[in-house]
């Protein structure tokens, strides 16, 4: 079946713009994650939903970042005023309700702030 | 200490060879233990789950030690196919959310295999 897909792949945005990225999980997953990846550095959480409430917000990193979730479906992470240290890639991640650990990442967007 | 510290290599091991490595984490209440792996430029993917006694799944095989607070991948019979970087995950444990929701991702182990 269909994996996680996200889009775009990659962004390449002007300091200040905002962003805008989108995450469609697995038909079913009812939990979805962002995770942000600097480059050579480990995933750093960022929110976690359950269904379209996010009981975990704990990760963003500033207000400028905000996410939303419709039901449980397409999830989309929102990055307002860019800044370069936000150069990452973002990557979403959903699981299933029988098997919530085991965490299936879409390919992630490479976001680029010059 | 960091929640979940692995050496990040790397790991230069030619193929054949036998290669271990660990992962410590410090949060004692954490009931939940993964290797996933990340090839370059890719999304992680679960590669097992580790379970108190331990278990294997072909040429893997991992461990955990909750008095030392570490759990462990070994791989043997090395493959070029196995490099890539190793991440330790466990569970945040005690956090309300539950579950799902507390997984720590170590930053990762590097592994080249060497023809």
């Amino acid at each position: 079946g269909a994996g996680v897909s996200q889009s775009p792949s990659n962004k390449v945005t002007e300091k200040g713009k905002d962003v805008e990225l989108r995450c469609d999980p697995i038909s079913g997953h009812t939990a979805l994650y962002w995770y942000r990846q600097r480059l050579g550095q480990g995933l750093e959480f960022l929110i976690y939903f359950q269904g379209n409430s996010a009981p975990d917000k704990s990760g963003l990193p500033s207000d400028r970042f905000s996410a939303e979730r419709t039901g449980e479906s397409v999830s989309t992470l929102t990055i307002q005023r860019t800044q370069q240290e936000d150069s990452a890639v973002y990557l979403c991640a959903s699981s299933s309700p029988s098997n919530s650990y085991e965490q299936y990442f879409g390919p992630g967007t490479r976001l680029t702030v010059t | 200490r960091k929640e979940v510290e692995q050496d990040p290599g790397p790991f230069n091991v030619p193929e054949g060879a036998t290669v271990a490595f660990n992962c410590t984490y410090s949060n004692s209440a954490s009931q939940s233990f993964f290797w996933y792996r990340q090839d370059c430029r890719k999304e992680p993917k679960l590669l097992m789950s580790v379970y108190s006694s331990g278990n294997e799944d072909g040429r893997f095989t991992a461990q955990l030690n909750r008095a030392s607070q570490y759990i462990s991948l070994l791989i043997r019979d090395s493959k070029l196919s196995d490099s890539a970087t190793y991440l330790c995950v466990v569970n945040r444990g005690g956090y309300s959310g539950g579950g799902a929701d507390g997984l720590t991702f170590g930053k990762g182990t590097h592994l080249i295999i060497q023809p």
